[in-house]
């Protein structure tokens, strides 16, 4: 099984500052990886596939970068509606075996 | 716009068999191109895949919980479900249903928006 990490568990940033999110695969995803966000008693939506390509509709102070075991999360500027918890989640293999790194959590500072 | 929405019984007790269906809609579930699958979240916890199915009857799971999960779909109907035998606290959580692309190369994409299931007696 790919284990996946994330740091911090909890990021407290102020409106308008950039957030840096980072998650770990235990072996290489390739860029077999996407970030989903999730708000308080929603559904998790997805942000980010292929470790660096925005969803449909999802703004572009969202970003995401890496490769093989490294990847990042960045919000160039949060917004308020930007404060929810983050999971990654890789996919690199068929048939399907999807595991997700335990979140890091946006709050307001 | 594709939906996805579960139902099923919100309380469970203990030793039973949790049964979920996800209806699909705006969307036709025996699409050659996707899989459908469930994921769950205990309480104030992360989120851990199920099991997934295609249209065909092919399915998916998840090692940890293979020997209690039994997922199928009912393509007239245009849904999948889930059972989970034998089922104790530790399978308290909301159970989401989601699509993802069959044979790999694309992550989870449509949520529904999730359905509690409390195991208790």
């Amino acid at each position: 099984e790919i284990v996946m990490t994330q740091s911090p568990a909890t990021l407290s940033v102020s409106p308008g500052e950039r957030a840096t999110l980072s998650c770990r695969a235990s072996q290489s995803v390739r860029s077999n990886l996407a970030w989903h966000q999730q708000k308080p008693g929603q559904a998790p939506r997805l942000l980010i596939y292929g470790a660096s390509t925005r969803a449909t509709g999802i703004p572009a102070r969202f970003s995401g970068s890496g490769s093989g075991t490294e990847f990042t999360l960045t919000i160039s500027s949060l917004q308020s509606e930007d404060f929810a918890v983050y999971y990654c989640q890789q996919y690199n293999n068929w048939p399907p075996q999807f595991t997700f790194g335990p979140g890091t959590k946006v709050d307001i500072k | 716009q594709l939906q996805l929405q579960e139902s099923g019984p919100g309380l469970v007790k203990p030793s039973e068999t949790l049964s979920l269906t996800c209806t699909v809609s705006g969307g036709s579930i025996s699409s050659s191109s996707y899989c459908w699958g469930w994921i769950r979240q205990p309480p104030g916890k992360g989120l851990e895949w199920i099991a997934s199915i295609y249209y065909s009857g092919n399915t998916y799971y998840n090692p940890s919980l293979k020997s209690r999960v039994t997922i199928s779909v009912d393509t007239s109907k245009n849904q999948f479900s889930l059972q989970l035998s034998s089922v104790t606290a530790a399978d308290t959580a909301v159970y989401y249903c989601a699509r993802h692309p069959f044979g790999g190369g694309y992550s989870l994409d449509y949520w529904g928006q999730g359905t509690l299931v409390t195991v208790s007696s």
